[in-house]
């Protein structure tokens, strides 16, 4: 078991690109949630999906931000169009149940 | 919004003293968790304490919960350089009797000098 994995680990890109992370989970968890943390700040939830299905979505993510899970293995996180306030870091997690939340080490976006 | 909230938002103490941070939090909970991150990592869970117990202990952690004053508090004893992260404190939160997501307060940020 290796844990989670995020790819990639820092992004650097330009106002108006989209941009795509991706998070490998502890295989055998079914929550995969994504969270987004600015500096100084606890993560803020933005989605979750139990196996395949996206169950709930924060109203931070705005119609630019996609999130997928296909077949309950990976999730990626999309944001298109990006803008600077969008600079933040990403962290994916996963558990099986409502106990521990296991973390990735997050991908960090900067958008210029 | 942020269920939990930890005070100090800073703390800075010498190596081999007693670190404690404290969080309060809003409605009734099953259980409260502590995470810690170092600068540019993500989260790893510290210590989760049920809502019918006290206290709890982890090598160098004493964790105390009070529902009565929906408050905990983390205290890390003999600190050591390698402590220095910020520490979080988070509970479940949801609607419709589904309690789906973790929520973090803003964090302490622990600095322990050598």
């Amino acid at each position: 078991d290796t844990g989670v994995s995020q790819n990639p680990r820092h992004k650097i890109t330009k106002r108006g690109q989209n941009v795509t992370f991706r998070c490998d989970p502890i295989s055998e968890h079914n929550r995969l949630y994504w969270y987004r943390q600015t500096l100084g700040q606890g993560p803020e939830f933005l989605t979750y999906f139990q196996n395949e299905a996206q169950l709930e979505k924060s109203r931070l993510l705005s119609d630019r931000f996609s999130a997928e899970r296909p077949k309950g293995s990976f999730s990626t996180l999309e944001i298109q169009r990006t803008e600077q306030g969008d600079s933040a870091m990403y962290l994916c997690a996963s558990t099986e149940n409502t106990g521990e939340l296991f973390f990735g080490e997050g991908s960090r976006l900067t958008v210029l | 919004s942020q269920q939990g909230e930890e005070d100090p938002q800073a703390l800075s103490i010498q190596e081999g003293e007693n670190a404690t941070m404290n969080c309060s939090y809003k409605t009734s909970i099953n259980n409260l968790q502590w995470y810690r991150q170092n600068s540019g990592r993500g989260l790893v869970h510290l210590i989760l304490i049920r809502s019918n117990e006290r206290e709890k202990h982890s090598g160098r952690l004493r964790v105390t919960l009070d529902t009565s004053k929906k408050s905990s508090s983390l205290l890390i004893t003999a600190s050591r350089a390698a402590d220095t992260a910020s520490y979080f404190c988070a509970t479940w939160k949801g609607s419709g009797g589904s309690n789906y997501k973790l929520t973090f307060g803003k964090g302490t940020l622990l600095t322990v000098n050598p």
